[in-house]
């Protein structure tokens, strides 16, 4: 069956840490793999996207690996920052005949100052 | 940045009532705009495609005939919830992308519809 896996159970880390959250999938080929920021009760917004053809790519204090071998995204926040406590959602963007864009369940990341 | 809007944020309406909810793109044009369902604490379920010019692409399991979309023009795709009951209650979210139909997507502010 097609999955897309994150940490269910919520991150917590200390300001200034590193936080690192992990993407699997299973029967998927995505063009492209995509991170969200989602807050309560707000629609996600788009932090970062990474070809499938790309290993690593960075933006500011958040860098994403693609490894298309493993099928497993990895997501960091560096020198993490109370104001980065959220929801982080993985999704694979599909080309099936039509162009669609999956999520993940997403992780609670708590970040403590 | 890309701006989507959704109207209205939340309603609250009587089983068996119909509800629309709009999604527009405010500063940008989409041929292709996705409407999204989520329940508290899971993540963002895929309900449909939305087609401007033609019919939308519903995800396996999705009723067409309660979801109605309609994409008429390169800035609005509308969802009607026919016949609301309960179990339709949900957050309902619209997205659309600015460039490539699976590039980056700019997702509206979401509908919180609550049936009693």
């Amino acid at each position: 069956s097609q999955k897309i896996e994150q940490n269910s159970e919520a991150l917590n880390i200390q300001e200034g840490k590193t936080a690192t959250l992990t993407c699997n999938y299973t029967n998927y080929s995505p063009a492209y793999l995509q991170w969200y920021r989602q807050d309560p009760g707000r629609g996600p917004v788009f932090l970062l996207l990474i070809r499938e053809n790309e290993k690593e790519k960075r933006k500011e204090r958040l860098k994403v690996t693609f490894d298309t071998t493993l099928k497993q995204s990895l997501f960091h926040i560096t020198a993490s920052q109370p104001a980065d406590s959220a929801t982080y959602l993985c999704a694979l963007a599909l080309n099936t005949g039509g162009f669609k864009t999956i999520f993940g369940a997403g992780t609670r990341l708590f970040v403590k100052a | 940045g890309a701006v989507v809007s959704q109207h209205p944020s939340w309603v609250i309406c009587k089983s068996g009532t119909s509800v629309k909810i709009e999604c527009r793109s405010l500063d940008f044009q989409a041929t292709t705009m996705f409407w999204y369902r989520q329940f508290p604490k899971q993540s963002l379920m895929l309900m449909a495609t939305s087609n401007e010019g033609s019919k939308a692409t519903y995800e396996q399991g999705v009723e067409k005939d309660k979801f109605l979309i309609n994409h008429a023009s390169l800035t609005l795709s509308t969802l009607t919830v026919t016949s609301a009951h309960p179990e339709d209650s949900s957050f309902y979210i619209c997205s659309a992308p600015l460039r490539e139909a699976f590039g980056e997507q700019f997702f509206g502010p979401g509908t919180r519809l609550t049936v009693l």
